[in-house]
């Protein structure tokens, strides 16, 4: 088993680029999510999903979108980035505990 | 309590010391309470996952308990040693909140050879 990959690893887009992040699991989890971890504030739920075709809202979703259109794979669009969105995304899934990327470190300029 | 607390923020002790710390979680519609370790550079790995009241659970050096009726969970480490250097989060899940978890800031230990 792979686990969760996540691609990039590092990015640097320019202020209005959009990305998607991709991220896929091996293990048939339901549920998937997305955070961002910024310096001294944890981590930050974006979006998450409990099953192909079903996404919902987390803590932070403004300026990203995400889709699930199967079980395996979660991917988070930014569709104008912006600097507030400099940060250290991290993509996991679970059935019971979480299981984690290695992150992608995306920096907007 | 509505947020996840951890105490201390950091910690710095010598190799061989013991050690725990404070997660202070909502106490009502209590569902589950995990513990991660988070080696810098690396992804967070889960430690331990505990949902009934006076569980305790234990891997190698570092064992969890649990009080859900008060809304705590202690973390220790026995015989503290320099890998053990990371940052402990710990976060809980409602009932009924679709599994997200309600995530603590960590606590970041330092462990001195």
């Amino acid at each position: 088993n792979a686990g969760v990959t996540q691609t990039p690893k590092f990015r640097i887009l320019k202020i209005g680029q959009s990305m998607t992040l991709q991220c896929t699991q091996d293990m048939n989890h339901n549920y998937m999510y997305w955070y961002r971890q910024d310096p001294g504030m944890g981590l930050k739920l974006i979006y998450y999903s409990v099953g192909a075709g079903i996404t919902d809202k987390g803590e932070v979703p403004n300026g990203y979108n995400v889709s699930r259109s199967t079980t395996e794979d979660f991917p988070l669009r930014l569709e104008l980035a912006a600097p507030s969105q400099t940060s250290v995304y991290f993509c996991a899934s679970s059935s019971n505990e979480q299981f984690f990327g290695p992150g992608t470190r995306l920096t907007v300029l | 309590i509505l947020n996840v607390e951890q105490s201390p923020q950091s910690l710095h002790v010598q190799e061989g010391d013991s050690t725990n710390f404070t997660c202070s979680f909502p106490s009502s519609n209590f569902y589950a309470l995990h513990w991660y370790r988070w080696e810098t550079a690396k992804s967070p790995e889960a430690l331990f996952v505990m949902t009934l009241n006076g569980d305790e659970k234990k891997k190698g050096r570092i064992s969890a308990t649990l009080n859900t009726k008060e809304g705590y969970s202690y973390l220790y480490i026995k015989g503290s040693q320099p890998e053990d250097s990371a940052t402990y989060l710990c976060a809980s899940i409602n009932a009924g909140n679709n599994r997200k978890l309600i995530w603590g800031l960590g606590t970041s230990l330092a462990v001195n050879p």
